[in-house]
């Protein structure tokens, strides 16, 4: 089945270590987002790529940055991670941008910081 | 600026009973999606319905009714006879026409707990 898959579901790092988080799909869409969602709240959209153009949200950390290398995939970078970043990571798909474009979602990963 | 509210935080129902999830909206467009989605403990967020700014509507499927009131700016969600099964975070949201930025991005509400007793 098409689909957005996480790896890993769960990950584990220490305050300040680099971390990789990775989001690949089958759907062959053209839009890859990253959300972060911390216990009990809503999802917050930290970037998407349309293709290739990567749109970073305002408010986004530079601690996060992403890298798309192909249409598949798609990895979310925490350069030091702090407490804070602790949530589970998101990673959603879409045809194209629009608010026709429904957005399908991977499980996420839960990034514990220690 | 757009913004979605869900008050109930937490809601729980005996098996087969039935229970509607609220969401209100603010927004200044004439031209917007409303969504809802369920976060079972897995983590994925699963698609449930969209619903345009013009189609009032009502929908039915199995289980799952919305109902669209946009005089009121609401898009709540019952679901009838539930089952444990329903168990789950369920997060409305709002898509405008453009949010700027280059971004066409969802803004979710803080979601409903539900438990579904056995």
């Amino acid at each position: 089945d098409a689909m957005v898959i996480q790896n890993p579901r769960y990950q584990v790092t220490q305050f300040g270590k680099p971390v990789t988080l990775s989001c690949s799909q089958t759907l062959n869409h053209n839009v890859m987002y990253w959300y972060q969602q911390k216990s009990s709240q809503a999802p917050k959209l930290l970037f998407h790529y349309y293709d290739k153009d990567f749109n970073n949200e305002a408010d986004t950390p530079d601690n996060f940055q992403s890298r798309r290398p192909n249409t598949s995939f798609c990895f979310l970078d925490i350069r030091s991670p702090g407490l804070g970043d602790a949530a589970m990571y998101l990673c959603a798909t879409s045809k194209g941008l629009g608010t026709t474009n429904e957005q399908f979602f991977g499980p996420g990963t839960r990034l514990t910081v220690l | 600026a757009q913004k979605v509210t869900q008050a109930q935080t937490e809601i729980s129902v005996v098996e087969k009973e039935d229970v509607t999830l609220d969401c209100v909206y603010e927004t200044r467009d004439t031209t917007y999606y409303l969504f809802w989605y369920k976060q079972p403990p897995s983590g994925e967020l699963v698609f449930l319905i969209r619903r345009n700014s013009f189609d009032e509507q009502n929908e039915i499927s199995g289980r799952y009714s919305w109902n669209f009131q946009k005089s009121t700016s609401s898009f709540n969600f019952t679901i009838t006879a539930s089952q444990v099964v329903d168990s789950a975070v369920y997060f409305c949201a709002l898509s405008e026409a453009y949010s700027g930025a280059g971004s066409y991005q969802l803004t979710f509400g803080k979601g409903t707990k539900l438990s579904v007793i056995p």
